[in-house]
């Protein structure tokens, strides 16, 4: 079964901590995973992909098979990184993205 | 460039009534998509097309029907609404291939039913 499983619906933190969303997910093979984003009032966008192994707003992601893990990390949070992250899989048949449920971020002072 | 527009931004109908979503992408790309939001069940897929005249059944399709006459547009139909259709709906496209990671959103259609 493909499946992405975001455990935390929201994770308050404060500004310049560290952050660490979690994603864990369900896939045959080698899979394809992604992270979004949704800040207020903006279109949902893309953030970053395995694939492209890059750091984008000073957040990163490894994909770890052995713990069917893809965290998005960022080492000192800010508050302008408040949004929904969703975390994504490309499914099987290379057609669409399973989204899992989202994680709330909030960053506050 | 517009990217990726949908029609209406908010809607409210009644529990019976029909209602037709349209969606509308001016980047020439092959695939489009139908997703819901609802709070703490995330994204969730209804229908998708890969192309002009095809379409597929995502994860959540009961009681929805789509059509992709134009490569363009990507029409999202309620034929008899029900209250637990009440969400957010997304529209989104990508180019083909390797290119399916990164999708396109659309502003987002707000529909209540009552």
């Amino acid at each position: 079964a493909q499946r992405v499983t975001q455990p935390e619906k929201l994770l308050s933190v404060f500004k310049g901590a560290p952050v660490e969303l979690k994603c864990n997910y369900s896939y045959s093979g080698s899979p394809e995973l992604f992270w979004y984003v949704q800040y207020s009032r903006q279109r949902l966008q893309l953030l970053l992909r395995h694939i492209s192994r890059e750091s984008i707003k000073g957040f990163t992601a490894d994909l770890n098979k052995g713990e069917t893990s893809f965290h998005l990390k960022k080492p000192f949070a800010q508050e302008e990184d408040s949004a929904m992250y969703y975390c994504a899989l490309r499914n099987q048949a290379g057609t669409a993205l399973i989204f899992g449920k989202g994680t709330t971020l909030s960053v506050s002072s | 460039n517009a990217g990726v527009t949908q029609t209406p931004k908010f809607r409210v109908l009644k529990t019976g009534q029909s209602m037709t979503l349209l969606c509308a992408q001016d980047m020439n790309h092959e695939y489009m998509y139908w997703y819901r939001q609802d709070p703490g069940m995330g994204l969730r897929l209804i229908h998708y097309s890969v192309g002009e005249g095809t379409t597929a059944k995502g994860e959540v399709p009961d009681g929805y029907n789509v059509s992709r006459l134009k490569k363009q547009n990507f029409l999202l139909g309620l034929e008899s609404a029900a209250p637990s259709q009440t969400s957010v709906y997304f529209c989104a496209s990508t180019e083909s291939g390797a290119h399916t990671g990164e999708l396109f959103f659309g502003e987002g259609s707000r529909l209540t039913v009552l």
